[in-house]
């Protein structure tokens, strides 16, 4: 049984190129949160995706959407890189209504 | 104030001994609450949920205390294999299941 998987594993971008991160959920999840992991930090919330549309929104700006896929998989997409979004993006499946989240092993951003 | 607090430590601890550590949370509507680990470089993975009336898992112990609102964490007879972040996290139903962390408490266990 799959786990979680995200694409790529690391990444280095400039400032004010967009980036766009891929994820699978686990097998029988139908729900895909990402979270945003800065180093030495705990992960901040960034939105929530079920039946193809977001559902909830942590306080990120609308630099940072996403886009969830009839498979359940689900895209995050950052335009207008800042220095600041350097960190470690985790994608996190669930099933509908249930709190226990599985993480995948996260995208490393760096922005030179 | 951060919704959820820790101590980043590190806590340093023989190998064999017992650490403890807490979580604050400053949300009264807090309704479950989780512990995770994270090993350097990876990502969090669930270690155990915490429920009203504590709960124990082998070797950790977790408790609840919502009058002052904070959680634990305790770890007994650690192991070098214990070595890792551990992060707490609350969840609000009114705000949908988004999981709130913490920064995270460091823990080194040393032979």
């Amino acid at each position: 049984d799959a786990g979680v998987t995200q694409s790529p594993t690391h990444l280095i971008k400039t400032r004010g190129q967009q980036v766009t991160l891929r994820c699978s959920p686990k097998s029988g999840h139908d729900t895909v949160s990402w979270y945003q992991q800065a180093l030495g930090q705990g992960p901040q919330f960034i939105f929530q995706y079920y039946e193809e549309e977001e559902r909830q929104r942590g306080n990120f700006p609308d630099r940072f959407s996403g886009h969830q896929f009839p498979n359940y998989s689900s895209e995050l997409n950052v335009n207008a890189l800042l220095l600041g979004d350097s960190a470690l993006y985790l994608c996190a499946s669930s099933a509908q209504g249930k709190e226990t989240q599985y993480f995948g092993p996260g995208t490393r951003l760096l922005v030179l | 104030r951060k919704e959820v607090e820790q101590d980043p430590g590190p806590f340093n601890v023989p190998e064999g001994a017992t650490v403890a550590f807490n979580c604050t949370y400053s949300n009264s509507a807090s309704q479950s609450f989780f512990w995770y680990r994270q090993d350097c470089r990876k990502e969090p993975k669930l270690l155990m949920s915490v429920y009203s009336s504590g709960n124990e898992d082998g070797r950790f112990t977790a408790q609840l205390n919502r009058a002052s609102q904070y959680i634990s964490l305790l770890i007994r007879d650690s192991k070098l294999s214990d070595s890792a972040t551990y992060l707490c996290v609350v969840i609000r139903k009114a705000a949908g299941n988004k999981l709130t962390f913490g920064g995270g408490t460091r823990v080194l266990v040393k032979p």
